[in-house]
């Protein structure tokens, strides 16, 4: 069965960068989009953006770029997202997740990263 | 942006009553919406696709509506662990955005 598995939470420092990772299993990985999403607490989602782990094609929303890069590496079957600069309106949780074909409506989610950002 | 305005905020809500949630895009968007619902410290879980297309695995009591840019959530005959927030998600255009959410509440 298709499985995402997302790192550990992180506490971070206002300036710093961090990279979580999602780990994907039960399918052919270079097949699928895998987006990120982030949450705030008690806010709703918003779409960060998307890579295609076969051609390492990435597509952002405006809003996020300079803020995150998309990464993948084939041979483990994981993607990866670093946060960069990061401040107290980063602090989130972040979850990856897989289309059923493109990124249009999304059937498979990760568990969620939390990311707290704190001097 | 596509902009997604749900409504109501929070519904509260007797377990057994029939419901509806109200989803409108900033643009007419075809049928390209979808729904979802989070529990507190879930990931969310897709309901339906595509504005009225079932989802395998989920209760038959959900079902969708609408096209444009008017969307509905359905309820019929809400149970105990219906009582979450739900999203929904547009895909006819990038960057994909969702809706605010609508908490659905035991009255």
């Amino acid at each position: 069965q298709v499985q995402l598995q997302q790192s550990g939470a992180e506490l971070t420092k206002p300036g710093s960068s961090v990279k979580i990772s999602c780990k994907a299993s039960g399918y052919t990985f270079t097949s699928y989009d895998i987006s990120w999403i982030k949450q705030r607490p008690g806010q709703a989602l918003e779409w960060i953006g998307a890579i295609n782990p076969g051609s390492g094609g990435t597509g952002y929303n405006e809003k996020f770029k300079g803020k995150a890069t998309l990464t993948v590496d084939k041979s483990s079957s994981t993607a990866f997202m670093q946060l960069s600069s990061l401040t107290p309106e980063d602090t989130a949780v972040y979850y990856c997740a897989r289309g059923y074909y493109g990124p249009n409506w999304f059937a498979y989610w990760g568990q969620g990263t939390l990311v707290t950002v704190s001097s | 942006d596509i902009m997604l305005t749900q409504s109501p905020a929070t519904l509260s809500v007797t377990p057994g009553e029939s419901i509806s949630l109200s989803c409108r895009a900033s643009q007419s968007i075809s049928t390209n919406l979808h729904w979802y619902q989070q529990k507190p410290n879930e990931s969310p879980r897709v309901l339906i696709k595509y504005a009225s297309q079932t989802i395998s695995g989920i209760p038959s009591r959900f079902s969708g509506s609408g096209s444009g840019t008017d969307f509905t959530l359905n309820i019929n005959r809400v149970e105990p662990e219906d009582f979450s927030v739900y999203y929904c998600q547009q895909s006819n255009s990038w960057p994909r955005t969702f809706g605010a959410g609508t908490k659905l509440e035991l009255k």
